[in-house]
């Protein structure tokens, strides 16, 4: 298997453009996660998916990010309308039921 | 909830020297507890992770952890510091339904 796949690896975009980040989970895992990377925050989890289903996006910062996975081997992560405080990098991961985690190479978000 | 603290966000070793990275966990159940790495510009490898059963536990590239309960720790360490252990080494902490929630990350450089 490839892996968990996202794109794009790079973002460049201005203040108060819609972001969308994309990811594949390895095929056959049943949850697949959102993760935040920041110097300041460290990682952070945003949203997780079970089975398609969200379970818990009590991490999403605020109504501007949402998450969607409208099958099993996709998800996305949409930023609208994106701030400079959203630069960071996203990562998406995918595991099975109480299974080894599985990341993928990370979004890398800058927005000027 | 969980939570984990990762004493010291930068650790500096000579190559070769005994590496001990501190991680102390809190948990209201039992908890599942994992190293990962992150090497730059790349999404986290699982290094080692403690489920049940033994408290120490062998990862790949040469690391342990142990788990103490008494002590709410679970240490990494590796006898032999290489160069190419030089990156960023997260604890995290999970109640076993996927959900990990990962400490602040320590900086591991390694001396020639």
């Amino acid at each position: 298997d490839a892996g968990v796949i996202q794109s794009p690896r790079h973002e460049v975009t201005e203040m108060g453009q819609e972001v969308t980040l994309r990811c594949k989970p390895i095929s056959g895992h049943d949850y697949l996660f959102w993760y935040r990377q920041t110097m300041m925050r460290g990682l952070e989890l945003l949203i997780y998916f079970n089975n398609n289903v969200p379970i818990d996006d009590s991490g999403m910062p605020e109504d501007r990010f949402s998450a969607k996975m409208p099958n099993a081997s996709f998800s996305t992560l949409k930023i609208q309308p994106s701030e400079p405080r959203d630069s960071a990098v996203y990562f998406c991961a995918s595991s099975l039921t109480e299974g080894e985690t599985f990341f993928g190479e990370g979004s890398r978000l800058t927005v000027l | 909830a969980q939570s984990v603290t990762q004493l010291g966000s930068h650790v500096s070793v000579s190559e070769g020297a005994l590496v001990l990275l501190r991680c102390n966990y809190s948990s209201s159940v039992p908890p599942y507890l994992f190293w990962y790495v992150q090497y730059p510009n790349q999404g986290l490898q699982l290094l080692l992770k403690y489920t049940t059963g033994a408290t120490l536990v062998k990862g790949i590239n040469g690391f342990e952890a142990e788990f103490k309960k008494s002590e709410t720790s679970f240490h990494l360490t590796k006898p032999s510091a290489h160069m190419s252990d030089a990156a960023e080494y997260f604890c995290a902490v999970s109640d076993g339904v996927n959900d990990m929630r990962f400490g602040a990350g320590t900086r591991l450089t390694v001396k020639p």
